[in-house]
């Protein structure tokens, strides 16, 4: 299995405070995303990077802010936390090798509380 | 818009009771259909890439199947340790880096 940290684990927050949660990979993989899976919507996307430095928008990007100045590690920003980004987050990767090249590997999620 | 739809939401199996998941989109040029499986409080774990109609792979007890507008998972003979999640979702071709998730059925096996 490919290895995806992701820290914290669990965070409770209050409205209004700048949040981020980092997302650390040992695997290489170029490709990194992150997820938040909220009950009656699934895992929708919020921001992806194909390689460093470089990223771009998901669905759901508004009052979320992403960086990537390494490989291994990929930090999403919440500017300013709002009761509506309370959620869980997931941090995937993606190896650009063709036999994994469509497999995302999922770290263990970030459960966030925004009061 | 692109859409991926998981149906039923919820699905209780006797052990040994074999069924179908299903999962319909409507996409504008479909790279791939992927199957996950989830356990509670944990990440999605990868099962299945599909690529074109008529594909089919299996692994245990699990088959998954793809047609042009949907893709079925098949359960045969289910434990309860295949208790979970059953999350699909598509990667679109005008992007290549995008992935739509479906909402996902949860499922569980009596013993």
């Amino acid at each position: 299995d490919a290895g995806i940290t992701q820290s914290p684990r669990h965070k409770v927050t209050e409205t209004g405070t700048p949040v981020t949660l980092r997302c650390h990979q040992t695997e290489n993989h170029r490709y990194m995303y992150w997820y938040r899976q909220d009950p009656g919507h699934g895992l929708r996307l919020i921001h992806y990077s194909y390689g460093v430095k470089d990223t771009d928008k998901g669905e759901v990007s508004d009052g979320y802010s992403v960086s990537r100045s390494k490989t291994e590690d990929f930090l999403l920003t919440l500017e300013s936390a709002t009761s509506s980004q309370t959620s869980v987050y997931f941090c995937a990767s993606r190896s650009q090798v063709w036999a994994q090249y469509n497999e995302q590997f999922f770290g263990p999620g970030t459960r966030l509380t925004v009061l | 818009e692109d859409q991926v739809t998981q149906s039923p939401e919820a699905l209780r199996l006797q052990e040994g009771e074999s069924s179908s998941l299903n999962c319909s989109y409507t996409v504008s040029g479909l790279r791939g259909l992927f199957w996950y499986r989830q356990d509670p409080g944990k990440g999605p774990e990868f099962l299945f890439t599909l690529y074109s109609a008529g594909e089919e792979k299996e692994k245990e007890r699990l088959k998954a199947t793809l047609t042009k507008k949907e893709s079925f998972l098949h359960i045969t003979a289910p434990k309860p340790e295949d208790s979970a999640t059953y999350l699909c979702a598509v990667q679109v071709s005008e992007t290549g880096n995008q992935f739509y998730f479906g909402t996902g059925t949860s499922l569980t096996v009596i013993p």
